[in-house]
């Protein structure tokens, strides 16, 4: 079966630092894979997503950039954090086929100081 | 384009209680329609999809989601409320499968003793 890990679960950083946010998946194999954020009371904004290896679509202009080194692993980073980075951030895989559907992962909480 | 309506960013219902929650939307070809549930500090579960089958779709813990394309609307259902269902649930819409979801900003389940 397919399972999907993110970590850090939670993280706290000042404003300036770095962020590496790993997503990997194990299971499948080249699967479209996604990044969200869902800051306080809103809902889901969809940030990047990889349809396979070194392949990024950006959604939004922000202070935050993707990559996929790997097959099954996405990472989402910073070079300077902003206080308005501060949220949950979920990452989530395609499974293809007829019975397509996005799984999302157990997410990370940034906060950011 | 596609985007979603979830009308009441808070529900209250009493344990035991019908649950329903809203959700409309916009698209200009027919839709695939999903509901996600969220517990907290944790990522989203699927709960139930439309894909052009059957209008009324059975999901996972009771709920349920019926199709009206004259309403444009996929409401979430359940007859009964249980204490375990107080969460925040999602709906989204694509009309390419699964691949580019556009979510709600959510609708937050109370469930009162």
């Amino acid at each position: 079966s397919q399972t999907i890990h993110q970590w850090p679960a939670t993280l706290v950083q000042p404003v300036g630092s770095p962020l590496s946010l790993e997503c990997t998946v194990e299971g499948t194999s080249n699967p479209n894979l996604y990044w969200y954020r869902q800051a306080a009371g809103r809902g889901l904004q969809l940030l990047f997503y990889s349809v396979g290896i070194g392949q990024i679509s950006s959604e939004v202009p922000q202070n935050l950039s993707a990559s996929r080194p790997q097959d099954r692993q996405f990472i989402l980073s910073s070079k300077k954090l902003l206080l308005s980075d501060s949220g949950f951030y979920l990452c989530a895989w395609l499974s293809p086929g007829v019975r397509e559907t996005q799984y999302f992962g157990p997410g990370t909480r940034l906060l950011v100081l | 384009a596609q985007s979603v309506t979830q009308l009441g960013s808070h529900v209250s219902v009493s344990e035991g209680a019908l649950v329903l929650l809203r959700c409309n939307y916009s698209s200009s070809v027919p839709p695939y329609l999903f509901w996600y549930v969220q517990y907290p500090n944790q990522g989203l579960q699927l709960l139930l999809k439309y894909t052009s089958a059957a209008t009324l779709v059975k999901g996972i813990n009771g709920f349920e989601a019926e199709f009206k394309k004259s309403e444009t609307s996929f409401h979430l259902t359940k007859p009964s409320a249980h204490m375990s269902d107080a969460a925040e649930y999602f709906c989204a819409v694509s009309r390419t499968g699964a691949n580019n979801l556009f979510f709600g900003t959510g609708t937050r389940l109370t469930v009162i003793p």
